[in-house]
């Protein structure tokens, strides 16, 4: 079954601290995305990436950054993190063929930025 | 630019009884068009998805949406809700995988005995 993880499941950061999300797929997809959900806001796409060693703005990149590796991983980084982003912040992959715009998602990690 | 709208925030039933869900869209290319529902604390699951042929499509635990072009609606349906439909549903359009998806607002169910 695809499988897309998240870690960790929730963080306590604080103001101005360097935050890492990480995400792992075992789909094999070459498309791997980041939203993050507020609440009166559903689902914002912050970066996504479509193959390794590159990455794309989504509609709210800025504060953000991520980061491919490798096909499987993905990571979003916050430098400086701030009040407003804390979120909930999901992961989601999906492939070409059959599954294509079929999003996976992770079960999220509760970001909070005191 | 695409945008999605669900018009009810929430929506009450009782088990058993039917359930409409509403979803309208604008984009103006060919579009793919799906429905996840997530369950509280959890991540979003796929239900169903359109993108061309029959507009009445099937997803998993008998739910059902049906695409219309002339009212740029994709409306998903229930004939039987159960206890463990109460989540939140989100309707969502893209022009092509790459892009990701644009999600609407979601629609929260809340199922009662």
């Amino acid at each position: 079954e695809a499988a897309v993880t998240q870690s960790p499941r929730s963080k306590v950061a604080v103001t101005g601290g360097k935050v890492t999300l990480s995400c792992h797929q075992t789909n094999n997809h070459d498309y791997m995305y980041w939203y993050r959900q507020d609440t009166g806001h559903g689902l914002r796409l912050i970066h996504y990436s479509y193959v390794a060693d590159s990455t794309e703005k989504g509609d709210i990149p800025d504060g953000y950054k991520a980061s491919r590796p490798s096909q499987e991983n993905f990571s979003l980084i916050l430098e400086l993190a701030s009040l407003s982003q804390t979120a909930v912040y999901f992961c989601a992959s999906t492939g070409t063929g059959g599954t294509q715009n079929t999003l996976y998602f992770g079960a999220g990690t509760r970001l909070s930025v005191l | 630019t695409q945008t999605v709208s669900q018009s009810d925030a929430h929506v009450t039933v009782f088990e058993g009884d039917s359930v409409e869900l509403r979803c309208n869209y604008s984009y103006g290319g060919s579009i793919y068009l799906s429905w996840y529902i997530q369950h509280h604390g959890r991540g979003l699951q796929f239900l169903l998805k359109y993108y061309s042929g029959n507009p009445v499509v099937q997803g998993v635990n008998g739910f059902e949406a049906e695409f219309s072009k002339s009212d740029s609606s994709f409306h998903l349906r229930k004939a039987s809700v159960h206890w463990s439909d109460s989540a939140v549903y989100f309707c969502a359009v893209s022009g092509g995988y790459a892009q990701g998806l644009t999600f609407g607002l979601g629609t929260r169910v809340s199922v009662f005995p």
